[in-house]
C-alpha cells in the first residue's frame, strides 16, 4: 500500500540559511500535519492542513511557514535556520469522512542537521 | 491542558517476558487514544487505538484498553520477542473540535534480551 513520501530524507545547512521539508500524502488523504522531534524526546505538533487550508497551528515558530497545494501535497518552509533547528521532522497524513478525522500514518521522516 | 504521561524507561526485559508499559493522560471531552512504535531510524507506525471508553485495541500481541475512570491506556503483551525491541509513545487526539493533532507522551524504550 502506498505510504506518506518525505523528501529529502536527510538535509543539512548551515545556520541562516532556509530549507524546504516536502510532504506527499497517502493518495485521497486531505488532511495532512507536520510534527518535530527533537533527538530522545516526543514529537511535538507543528501545523495541520485540510483541503488546503490551516486547520490548525502548534508550536511553529514564525521563522517556519507551511502550506498544501492543489494536489494535497505540503511543504514546511523554513528560514534563518538555528541549531536549535536540527531535528526530525515528521509528516503525517489522515483523512476526514462524516465529520470524523481517521488515524493518521506518518512518513519516514526529514533529518534536518543545521551546522 | 491536554497531555500523556508514560512511565520511564527504558524497560529491559528477557524474551517471552510479560510487558507493561504504563500510560495515563489529561483531556477535555472525549480523546481517541493510540499507541505508535518507533524502531531505529524509522517513522512512527501505529501500533493500536481506542477512540471510545472500555474499548480495546489490539495489533501483533500487544493490547491496551481504554480506562475513563483511571484515564489510563496501558500497552501489554504476553509474550515480548527480540524483535519488539523499540520506542513505545502513547497519545491523544481531543475530542470537541478536534482537528486531529496528536499529543504525544514522552515514549518508553523497550530492549528485549534474548
Amino acid at each position: 500500500a502506498a505510504g506518506v513520501i518525505q523528501s529529502p530524507r536527510h538535509l543539512i545547512k548551515e545556520k541562516r540559511e532556509t530549507a524546504t521539508l516536502k510532504c506527499y500524502p497517502i493518495p485521497r488523504h486531505d488532511t495532512v500535519y507536520w510534527y518535530q522531534q527533537g533527538p530522545g524526546q516526543d514529537p511535538q505538533f507543528l501545523i495541520s492542513f485540510y483541503e488546503k487550508m490551516q486547520s490548525d497551528k502548534g508550536s511553529i515558530p514564525d521563522r517556519f511557514s507551511a502550506q498544501q497545494f492543489s494536489d494535497y501535497h505540503s511543504e514546511l518552509n523554513m528560514s534563518s535556520l538555528e541549531l536549535g533547528d536540527s531535528a526530525l521532522y515528521f509528516c503525517a497524513s489522515s483523512f476526514r469522512k462524516g465529520g470524523q478525522i481517521y488515524e493518521q500514518y506518518f512518513g519516514p521522516g526529514t533529518r534536518l542537521t543545521v551546522t | 491542558g491536554n497531555s500523556v504521561t508514560q512511565m520511564e524507561g527504558p524497560v529491559t526485559l528477557s524474551e517471552e517476558a510479560f510487558l507493561t508499559i504504563n500510560c495515563t493522560y489529561t483531556a477535555t471531552g472525549y480523546p481517541s487514544l493510540f499507541w505508535y512504535v518507533q524502531y531505529p531510524g524509522e517513522g512512527l507506525q501505529l501500533l493500536l487505538k481506542a477512540t471510545k471508553a472500555d474499548d480495546k485495541g489490539s495489533n501483533k500481541g500487544f493490547e491496551a484498553t481504554y480506562r475513563k475512570e483511571t484515564t489510563s491506556f496501558h500497552l501489554e503483551k504476553g509474550s515480548v520477542q527480540v524483535s519488539d525491541s523499540a520506542v513505545y509513545f502513547c497519545a491523544l487526539s481531543t475530542g470537541s473540535g478536534n482537528t486531529g493533532k496528536l499529543i504525544f507522551g514522552q515514549g518508553t524504550t523497550l530492549q528485549v534480551k534474548p
